[in-house]
C-alpha cells in the first residue's frame, strides 16, 4: 500500500520530442504528488507537484496529468532538451505519515 | 541551490564502525528529514525531526539515529555499519511538518562501507 511504481526505468528521447514518465500508487490516502529531478552528484530538486483535486497542472514545458480513479499520474516534458537529461522521481505524500514515498526513478537521456 | 548543505560529501568506513553525517537546513525550517538512496533507487525515508523531536520513522533499525539542534543543523548517526549501508544519504528541510510543504534536499553524503 505504500509503494509508488514508476516506469519506464530509462528513456531516450530526441531533442524537441516529448518525454513521458508514468507512476501508479495504491494508497488512496495519498494527497500530494511531486516530481523531482536529480542530476548526478546533486540532491533531488522539486520540479512540479499536483494535488488530486485537479487533473492537470502545467508549468512551462512540464505538465503533470493525474487520473484519480486509475490511481495514476504522469509527467510530460514538452520540447525536451539535452539539459533535461537527468533522473526523474515521482513521489507521493500523505496517509497520516510525514514521509515522501518515492518511485524507483527514470533515467532520461535527450539526444541532440 | 536549495540552501541545504551536507558534510562530508564522501566517506569511506569499514564494517562495524560508526558514522555521523551532518546537515545544515535552511534558516527557519523546523523540519528535517533523512533519506537513504541506494544506487539506482529512489530515496527511502529514514526518519524526520521536528523541533528537535523525532516525528516519524521509516523501516530502518534503531542503529540509525538522529539529532536536530536549535541552530537548524542535524545529524544522522549509524552504528555497527553494514555493507548494505553503502548509499547516498540525503537530508531535506521544510518549514513545517504534517503539511504538503516543499522539501528542499541537500546534495547528499555518499557513504561507502567496506
Amino acid at each position: 500500500q505504500q509503494q509508488v511504481k514508476q516506469s519506464p526505468q530509462s528513456l531516450i528521447v530526441q531533442k524537441g520530442g516529448i518525454s513521458i514518465i508514468n507512476c501508479a500508487y495504491e494508497n488512496t490516502a495519498f494527497d500530494y504528488f511531486p516530481w523531482y529531478q536529480q542530476f548526478p552528484g546533486k540532491g533531488p530538486a522539486l520540479l512540479i507537484a499536483i494535488r488530486p483535486d485537479v487533473s492537470e497542472k502545467k508549468e512551462g514545458r512540464f505538465t503533470i496529468s493525474f487520473n484519480k480513479s486509475a490511481k495514476q499520474f504522469s509527467l510530460h516534458i514538452m520540447d525536451s532538451q539535452p539539459g533535461d537529461s537527468a533522473t526523474y522521481f515521482c513521489a507521493a505524500w500523505g496517509g497520516a505519515t510525514n514521509k515522501l514515498i518515492f518511485g524507483t526513478g527514470t533515467l532520461l537521456a535527450v539526444q541532440p | 541551490e536549495t540552501g541545504v548543505t551536507q558534510s562530508p560529501t564522501h566517506l569511506i568506513k569499514t564494517r562495524g564502525q560508526q558514522v555521523t553525517l551532518r546537515c545544515s537546513s535552511q534558516s527557519g525550517h523546523n523540519t528535517v528529514s533523512w533519506y537513504q538512496q541506494a544506487l539506482g533507487q529512489g530515496p527511502q525515508f529514514i526518519f524526520q525531526y521536528y523541533r528537535e523531536e523525532e516525528n516519524g520513522r521509516g523501516n530502518f533499525p534503531p542503529r540509525f539515529s538522529g539529532l536536530q539542534f536549535p541552530n537548524y543543523s542535524s545529524e544522522l548517526n549509524v552504528n555497527a555499519l553494514e555493507l548494505d549501508d553503502s548509499a547516498l544519504y540525503l537530508c531535506a528541510s521544510s518549514l513545517e511538518t504534517g503539511t504538503q510543504e516543499t522539501q528542499y534536499f541537500g546534495p547528499g553524503t555518499r557513504l561507502l562501507v567496506l
